[in-house]
């Protein structure tokens, strides 16, 4: 009955290997999104998709690459890991994306880059 | 400066107790305004928005102010459940939500 679901919930790679993180909404929404939460515990978001068209891509390299094959999926990829990256990966969704939409985040990934 | 900035904390009162935390944010042009509730390695959770107007929930009551660029959070009766990080959360102009870093609450029998 999870709402927001990702896999893994715990990662832990090794630098420079290429990983992968999966979300996956039951709520009907049309607005996904995946923020990261680093050690100093600020949330940024990295990227939102609005019916699988990709509408924020915030200040984050290219090695990331979101992909969101329908509504209810958005996958995060990422290349070539750096120690940097050590983080909690949440995801998130929404219905619409305007003002006193609630989002619904799922669990968290936390990735260890070692 | 941070867009949304708040005091770390943390706030340790013992049951019982009122405590209010305060929010700053840097943008004149932003337009919604929340609060989110993150227990310790969980994900954040809606606690509730905040009107212009103010607004309560319970024990909880929420007030802006727009000319200040200043959030509020109260938190009357406080139980032992209610120790969390309360985060403080702007939307602008682009839709995106801003987070602050929280301000830990730990509330004591």
């Amino acid at each position: 009955d999870t709402a927001v679901s990702q896999t893994p919930k715990y990662l832990v790679t090794q630098m420079g290997n290429d990983k992968s993180i999966k979300c996956e909404q039951n709520l009907g929404h049309d607005t996904m999104y995946w923020y990261k939460q680093d050690s100093k515990k600020f949330l940024k978001i990295m990227f939102s998709y609005n019916n699988k068209e990709l509408i924020i891509n915030e200040t984050v390299p290219n090695r990331f690459s979101p992909k969101s094959p329908d509504k209810a999926h958005l996958n995060l990829h990422i290349n070539s890991l750096e120690l940097g990256d050590s983080a909690v990966y949440f995801c998130a969704s929404s219905q619409g994306q305007t003002s006193h939409r609630e989002q619904y985040f799922g669990p968290g990934t936390r990735l260890t880059v070692t | 400066r941070k867009e949304v900035e708040q005091d770390p904390g943390p706030f340790n009162v013992p049951e019982g107790a009122t405590v209010a935390f305060n929010c700053t944010y840097s943008n004149s042009a932003s337009q919604s305004f929340f609060w989110y509730r993150q227990d310790c390695r969980k994900e954040p959770k809606l606690l509730m928005s905040v009107y212009s107007s103010g607004n309560e929930d319970g024990r909880f009551t929420a007030q802006l102010n727009r000319a200040s660029q200043y959030i509020s959070l109260l938190i009357r009766d406080s139980k032992l459940s209610d120790s969390a990080t309360y985060l403080c959360v702007v939307m602008d102009s682009s839709y995106k939500l801003i987070f602050g870093s929280g301000t830990r609450l730990l509330v004591r029998p």
